[in-house]
């Protein structure tokens, strides 16, 4: 099975750092993923680590420990329209197949 | 970038009716579609693997009677919610995937489903 865990929601201040962590606990690990998600719409890729250490992409970075189950979306320079759910999602290998499993979600709240 | 298109983005239909979603890869060729539901305030809870060809490999928990899921192409899968109650009311959200050992997963824009 899976157990991945979120903050549910967060607050930030336009122009400051956030830190959303994740932590999971599964089997057949083979990579964790971070979406962003507005409201009613369909999720949209952000990054996807695979390997121990930090992953740069312009103002958001991701970062994974295998050991410990652990992983963290940083998102520098906020801007109003960060304000977003923010997914953590981990790929499983569950009985030969590959698929993926979300966490439940921090919902991202960002203020002037 | 892969594109995947949902058909309709909402529909509301009556309690005891059946309505069919459909996802589509415009450009690619899905191996693998994916089916997920999402309620209010919460994440995507993933309801069935469907492979081309076969049949769809469903999550514990959810009814594969009253969540028919066909994969008749390699561009085209359906979700048929049957006899639908008001508690199927959800975000129906598909996704495929182009090889089975890719990584990459494209996301439709999803379908508001409600049930009266």
């Amino acid at each position: 099975g899976q157990n991945i865990d979120q903050p549910t929601e967060m607050t930030a201040t336009e122009g400051a750092i956030v830190q959303i962590n994740c932590t999971y606990q599964t089997s057949g690990f083979n990579g964790l993923f971070w979406y962003q998600q507005h409201a009613g719409e369909a999720p949209t890729f952000l990054s996807y680590n695979v390997l121990d250490g930090l992953e740069e992409k312009g103002r958001f970075s991701s970062f994974l420990s295998r050991s410990k189950g652990y992983s963290y979306l940083l998102l520098k320079e906020l801007q109003m329209k960060d304000s977003a759910s923010y997914l953590c999602a981990v790929w499983m290998d569950q009985t030969g197949a590959n698929n993926l499993f979300f966490g439940t979600g921090t919902r991202l709240t960002v203020i002037p | 970038g892969a594109v995947v298109s949902q058909h309709p983005s909402r529909v509301i239909c009556k309690s005891g009716t059946s309505v069919k979603i459909e996802c589509r890869s415009l450009d690619f060729q899905a191996t693998t579609m994916f089916w997920y539901r999402q309620f209010p305030k919460q994440s995507l809870m993933l309801m069935a693997t469907s492979n081309e060809g076969s049949k769809a490999t469903y999550e514990q928990g959810v009814e594969k009677d009253k969540f028919l899921i066909n994969h008749a192409s390699l561009t085209l899968s359906t979700l048929t919610v049957t006899s639908a109650h008001p508690e199927d009311s959800s975000f129906y959200i598909c996704s495929a995937r182009e090889r089975r050992t890719s990584y990459e997963q494209y996301f439709g824009p999803g379908t508001r489903l409600t049930v009266t």
